[in-house]
């Protein structure tokens, strides 16, 4: 099945730990974007990637890094610099290019939940 | 700056229509899109609407939009227990980018 899987579902961090979310897409879809959502308020972008080897800031970077070295796959980092990082973290991917010359929604994995020990 | 407005929570009997509305400011989005968010799940896409309509009907779901008033609304026919969720209203703005509402917690009671 054609789908985006993100791991683990549960996460715990310690002070002073960098961890790492997982997020793979066989949707073969260009971009791909990470998300942040708190209780009560929307999603906020943390990083997206429209392309292989190519990543943007999005509006909360600080703290987080990423890397795309191969179309499938978008792992976050969340460093020991990111106070705050209790959160539900999703992943999407959004077809693009000259093949989609219609709207191409973002579609999403079913997040993982990090929280700190 | 882009902001995108909905009420948190709505209430409504099973088998009664539910009306979920959603202000946006950027009247340069070209899509509009509805997204459910199930407990500790990601967000399904429901539906999605081009600027240049003005309303959209698929199954039990219609989307209305009234530009002028940047102005959105997700209506459910005959709501059933199973479509208890947050509904989120989302915008596109330029390229590759969606800005979220907070989210529209449905609750549907016998």
């Amino acid at each position: 099945d054609g789908g985006i899987t993100q791991s683990p579902k549960y996460l715990f961090r310690k002070e002073g730990q960098n961890v790492t979310l997982s997020c793979e897409q066989n949707l073969n879809h260009d971009a791909m974007y990470w998300y942040r959502q708190d209780p009560g308020q929307g999603l906020r972008l943390i990083y997206y990637s429209q392309i292989v080897n190519d990543f943007q800031k999005g509006d909360i970077a600080e703290g987080y890094s990423v890397s795309r070295e191969k179309k499938e796959s978008f792992p976050l980092t969340v460093t020991s610099a990111q106070k705050n990082p209790t959160a539900f973290y999703l992943c999407a991917t959004e077809g693009t290019g000259a093949a989609t010359l219609s709207n191409q929604p973002q579609h999403f994995g079913d997040g993982t939940r990090l929280s700190i020990l | 700056g882009e902001d995108v407005e909905q009420s948190l929570f709505l209430s409504v009997r099973e088998g009664d229509s539910s009306v979920i509305n959603c202000t946006y400011t950027d009247s340069s989005s070209t899509y509009l899109y509805w997204y459910k968010q199930e407990p500790g799940a990601g967000l399904q896409l429901l539906t999605y609407i081009f600027s240049n309509m003005d309303m959209k009907q698929d199954q039990r779901l219609t989307v209305l939009l009234n530009k002028k008033d940047k102005h959105l609304s997700l209506r459910i026919a005959d709501t059933q227990t199973g479509d208890s969720a947050i509904y989120f209203c989302a915008e596109s703005c330029g390229y590759n980018k969606l800005i979220f509402g907070a989210g529209t917690r449905l609750a549907v009671h016998p």
